[in-house]
This record gives C-alpha cells, sequence and structure tokens, in this order.
C-alpha cells in the first residue's frame, strides 16, 4: 500500500544544531507539504514543492529550508535550531489535481 | 487572506450524546472545505470534505454541510461514541498556482466519556 513516512518520529536537539527532518512517500504525488503543529495555531504551513526541483515558502518558512530531489522525498532542514522550534512537525502530499492531502505521522522536535 | 475559525475547545461529551463542532471561513472565491481528524500520537486523516456549496460531505456518521451564506462548514454527529475522542482540524483549500494549500482552524479537542 502507498504511504508516507516521516523519520524520526522523535528528535531532540540543541540549540544551534543543523537538523534534518525526513519525509518519503510512495503515493508518487507531485505536491508535498510540510507543517508545523502548535497548541492554539492548529497547522502552519512552513515549505511546498509542486515537484522535483520545485520548492515554495509558506507562512513560517524562516529558519526552515527544504530541497527536492526526486518525487518521493521532501526533506526539511532547520538552519540552526531554536527552542521557538520545538513542535510537532507534519508532512503531507497530494495528487497535482486532488485537493485531499495525505499526512506523515509527524515528528516531535525538541530544541533545548 | 484566507482563514478558518474554530470553536474553542476542549469539549467533553458523554457517549451517545448529539455532538457540534462549529466552523466559520474567510475566503476569497468557492474553497473546498475539509474535516480532518488527528487520533492520539497520529497524523490527520481526512474525516470528510465538501467541494462547493450546499455540498453535505459524511463519514464515520458524521456530517457537515458547505454554508456559503454563513460561510460555515459546522461538524455534526448525532451519537458520539468513545472512540471519536481525538483533535478534529477545520480546513479550506486555497489554491495556489495549481496546487491547493489547506489553511487549518486551529483544531478543537473532544473527549468522550462512557
Amino acid at each position: 500500500d502507498a504511504e508516507i513516512t516521516q523519520s524520526p518520529r522523535h528528535k531532540i536537539t540543541e540549540t544551534g544544531r543543523q537538523v534534518t527532518l525526513a519525509c518519503h512517500q510512495t503515493w508518487n504525488h507531485n505536491n508535498m507539504f510540510w507543517y508545523r503543529q502548535d497548541l492554539g495555531h492548529g497547522l502552519r504551513l512552513i515549505h511546498y514543492s509542486y515537484g522535483v526541483q520545485d520548492t515554495n515558502k509558506g507562512e513560517v518558512s524562516d529558519g526552515y529550508s527544504v530541497s527536492r530531489s526526486n518525487t518521493e522525498d521532501l526533506p526539511l532542514t532547520l538552519e540552526s535550531a531554536a527552542s521557538s522550534q520545538t513542535s510537532v512537525y507534519f508532512c503531507a502530499s497530494s495528487e497535482q489535481s486532488y485537493n485531499e492531502q495525505f499526512f506523515g505521522p509527524g515528528t516531535r522536535l525538541t530544541v533545548l | 487572506g484566507n482563514s478558518v475559525t474554530q470553536m474553542e475547545g476542549p469539549v467533553t461529551l458523554s457517549e451517545e450524546a448529539f455532538l457540534t463542532i462549529n466552523c466559520t471561513y474567510t475566503a476569497t472565491g468557492y474553497p473546498s472545505l475539509f474535516w480532518y481528524v488527528q487520533y492520539p500520537g497520529e497524523g490527520l486523516q481526512l474525516l470528510l470534505k465538501a467541494t462547493k456549496a450546499d455540498d453535505k460531505g459524511s463519514n464515520k456518521g458524521f456530517e457537515a454541510t458547505y454554508r456559503k451564506e454563513t460561510t460555515s462548514f459546522h461538524l455534526e454527529k448525532g451519537s458520539v461514541q468513545v472512540s471519536d475522542s481525538a483533535v478534529y482540524f477545520c480546513a479550506l483549500s486555497d489554491r495556489i498556482q495549481g496546487a491547493q494549500k489547506l489553511v487549518f482552524g486551529q483544531g478543537t479537542r473532544l473527549t468522550i466519556n462512557p
């Protein structure tokens, strides 16, 4: 069955370190998205991609970057982790012309 | 910009009670509307959706009707179960250059007591 996976599921890191969160989908979807989930804010879009070599900033992109070198993967990098980036991160994907997004199980990141 | 407002939680009900979770939206054009559910420790799953005015989405006993005149998409269920305990998110689609970006409400935590 097609799926979307994230790794690691839990990560503890220190302020200033670079961290990369992985997202892999086997749906063969063109669109991929990264969100962060914080109490009182719902999910907020960090970055998104329409396809290979395409990336775009969302509403809370400062301090994050993504790259899309193939259809299946969209890794999220925190260049220099900050305590404000402690959150739960969700990856999602969707087909180009279909509007349902499929979500991964999430990564809980703690920045000390 | 587009936005979604949900009723604040948490909401606690007894089993077999009637559930309503309010959702209103602000949007230009005619977005699609969604309810997603998040069970403890899991990612979000699509519960139901509606793509145009007066459409009713339904799934697992839950229903929501796209009301353009009141810009609402309230979630209802006639008789809730303990297994319905979860966080519910209302969302709308914001089409950007052919891709669908979702705008989420803040979520409503629902707890059902036996």
